[in-house]
């Protein structure tokens, strides 16, 4: 199975920061990769498909770069409702896998 | 409105067997493939199993291969997740989703609010 490695797995940042998360598969992976954002009780939301692509209503200050094995989210700006969890997830092949998130907290 | 309700959760004893239903509405049910996600208490996210559109493929995690099965009734718009043998890291919520693709290669872009599932003695 292809391993995501996801970094930092926690940050602490103040609103209005850049804020950037890094996964790395383990094979190519082509552009095959999602990013979506988890709040406590809830069910996970996709931010990011085919690695770069904004899924629809999905604020624009989310975006996604990468090819091959190395992909980042990257939030413009955050903003108080973006304090969460973030999970990339790889779609190439199954068993699909998911990176091992990365909290996002107040500073 | 899209979406995904499931049900069938609850409490089983180890080695025990429950059968997970998820109900689709809002889409042409049969144009996409589906999965099922679970999250263990305090854990991340666990991709646990895939179907095809048409049932015509599976896949599986290696933590469940040989113990859940899934399927789909196109006619119901319902997906399914079979879990036998149940051990106890088996417990997590248990959330139904929908494939961007008719196979089970895709991003995940509607979610279910999830059915807990908790094994234990």
């Amino acid at each position: 199975a292809i391993q995501m490695t996801q970094s930092p797995s926690s940050l602490s940042a103040s609103v209005g920061d850049r804020v950037t998360i890094t996964c790395r598969a383990s094979q190519d992976i082509r552009n095959d990769l999602g990013w979506y954002q988890q709040k406590p009780g809830k069910a996970p939301k996709l931010l990011i498909y085919a690695a770069s692509s904004l899924q629809s209503g999905a604020p624009s200050r989310f975006s996604g770069s990468g090819s091959g094995t190395d992909f980042t989210l990257t939030i413009s700006s955050l903003q108080p409702e973006d304090f969460a969890t973030y999970y990339c997830l790889q779609d190439y092949n199954h068993p699909l896998t998911f990176g091992g998130g990365t909290k996002v907290e107040i500073k | 409105e899209v979406q995904l309700v499931e049900s069938g959760g609850g409490v089983v004893r180890p080695g025990g067997s429950l059968r997970l239903s998820c109900a689709a509405s809002g889409f042409t049910f049969d144009d996409y493939g589906m999965y099922w996600v679970r999250q263990a208490p305090g854990k991340g996210l666990e991709w646990v199993s895939g179907i095809f559109w048409n049932g015509g493929d599976t896949g599986y995690a290696q933590s469940v291969k040989g113990r859940f099965t899934i399927s789909r009734d196109n006619a119901k718009n319902s997906l399914y997740l079979q879990m036998n043998s149940l051990r106890a890291e088996d417990t997590a919520v248990y959330h139904c989703a929908r494939s961007t693709e008719s196979g089970f290669e895709g991003a995940a872009d509607c979610w279910g609010q999830g059915t807990l599932v908790t094994v234990s003695s």
